[in-house]
């Protein structure tokens, strides 16, 4: 148990569908990050937020789309996704890497989205 | 920009036997972070260890230490007394100094076998 949740743990949808995929970390943190990890590929970060705001956004498709109320809770809004975009998608937390010294990341246990 | 390799995309090694883990990383940078990551396959992925560059001492904690060569860009993990709960994929990760992006690599899986 890292501090670090998501929900849900598994995810199906078809193409035409909108879902959330959420985040909450339990470690009074201030960045929060979003990641996709297919098979034999590296972690490929999608998105980060810093006291709120976002502060990374790499090439990501609109169809994805984040959102951060607070420095606990993330999210991931998906709608009209591709069968490509199947993955686990996991959230980390840490410490804002430019005002603490905590370099360190923490993350959660993902979820498994199947696109139909 | 930054990359980090691993090698070696699967390893297998007999319980309570050494094994070492290889990631080569590449940088221009002089002040940067790697880590060691453990992804059971539960698939919540949990640090192992880390190192600051500027430290020339090598990282341990209980079985598992480092070795880190910084001129050569190589950070190897070594696990001493394997154990079964050793098995997992195992990711090497690179990240600049007060910057926010992290870069792993493909990972390595790691069975311990009894």
């Amino acid at each position: 148990e890292t501090g670090v949740t998501q929900t849900p743990r598994h995810l199906v949808m078809g193409m035409t569908n909108k879902k959330s995929l959420k985040c909450e970390q339990h470690l009074g943190h201030n960045a929060m990050y979003w990641y996709k990890q297919s098979a034999k590929k590296p972690l490929e970060l999608m998105f980060v937020y810093s006291l709120e705001e976002r502060v990374e956004n790499n090439s990501v498709p609109s169809r994805f789309s984040p959102e951060c109320p607070n420095s606990s809770h993330l999210f991931l809004h998906l709608h009209t996704l591709q069968p490509e975009d199947s993955a686990l998608y996991l959230c980390a937390s840490s410490q804002d890497p430019q005002t603490g010294d905590q370099e360190t990341q923490y993350f959660g246990p993902g979820t498994r989205l199947l696109v139909l | 920009a930054q990359t980090v390799t691993q090698s070696q995309p699967e390893m297998s090694v007999q319980e309570a036997e050494t094994v070492t883990l290889s990631c080569t990383y590449d940088t221009s940078e002089n002040n940067y972070y790697l880590f060691w990551y453990k992804q059971p396959p539960s698939r919540q992925m949990i640090l192992v260890i880390r190192q600051e560059a500027y430290k020339q001492q090598n990282a341990t904690e209980n079985r598992f230490s480092v070795n880190f060569q910084k001129a050569a860009k190589s950070f190897s993990l070594k696990i001493s007394d394997s154990q079964l709960g050793d098995t997992a994929m195992y990711f090497c990760a690179f990240k600049l100094s007060g910057t926010y992006k992290y870069i792993f690599g493909t990972g390595t899986r790691l069975k311990v076998l009894a």
